[in-house]
């Protein structure tokens, strides 16, 4: 069974940091592109990055670029955003999501995305 | 500029049916989609992607009661045999080949 678990949310004052972290099981973690996603109270789902299956290949929305890192570890089959100096406007649930690839070279941000987590509360 | 419009809010009655539409920015028509499915206060559910031609693939353990269907620029999501469940806030997803993820709006489905 698929499964992601996102943790590392919580209060944070604005200028600050938070690391979040996505673990996940239930598949080849190394084949696959992953996405994070957030959700603002009461609106919609806004894509903020993803990274490609060997992490070689990093995209942000425009409007993040700057203050958001992805990485991730495939030997511990998990993926992670760090957020730095953090806003009001970065409140929201933030989601990992697996992707389906569509092409047949490494990328990412490219594909719709077919498992997610559960989501962890960034609130700042 | 990739961008995906839905309809804020949608209602059927139990037991009916509802068709969900997602409309492609211009010049953007031949996207494939995802349509995902976000029951209150939880994640969202892959349900499927839909390609222009009308072709779809489902996610794991998706009933038959989900279809997706395209019209030019236009995805459609129904749902039949509407259930409590059902009841849900439904998004679409694109992307382009240039690392662009697009979300549409969401549309928000009542049950009757």
């Amino acid at each position: 069974e698929v499964q992601l678990v996102e943790s590392g949310g919580g209060l944070v004052k604005p200028g600050g940091s938070l690391r979040l972290s996505c673990a996940t099981s239930g598949f080849t973690f190394s084949s696959y592109s992953m996405n994070w996603v957030r959700q603002a109270p009461g609106k919609g789902l806004e894509w903020v990055s993803s990274i490609s299956s060997s992490g070689a290949y990093l995209y942000y929305a425009g409007s993040l670029k700057g203050r958001f890192t992805i990485s991730r570890d495939n030997a511990m089959n998990s993926l992670y955003l760090q957020i730095n100096s953090l806003r009001v406007e970065d409140t929201a649930v933030y989601y990992c999501a697996r992707e389906i690839s569509q092409y047949n070279y490494e990328t990412s941000g490219a594909g719709p995305l077919d498992y997610w987590g559960q989501g962890t509360l960034v609130t700042v | 500029q990739l961008v995906l419009t839905q309809s804020p809010s949608a209602s059927a009655s139990l037991g009916g049916s509802v068709k969900l539409t997602c409309t492609l920015s211009s010049g953007h028509s031949s996207h494939a989609i995802a349509w995902h499915q976000q029951r209150p206060e939880k994640g969202p559910r892959f349900l499927m992607k839909v390609n222009s031609d009308g072709s779809h693939s489902k996610g794991d353990g998706i009933p038959d009661r989900f279809f997706g269907s395209s019209s030019g620029a236009e995805r459609y999501l129904t749902i039949s045999s509407l259930q409590s469940e059902d009841e849900a806030d439904y998004h679409c997803q694109t992307w382009d080949a240039g690392m662009n993820v697009a979300f549409g709006g969401g549309t928000k489905l009542t049950v009757l």
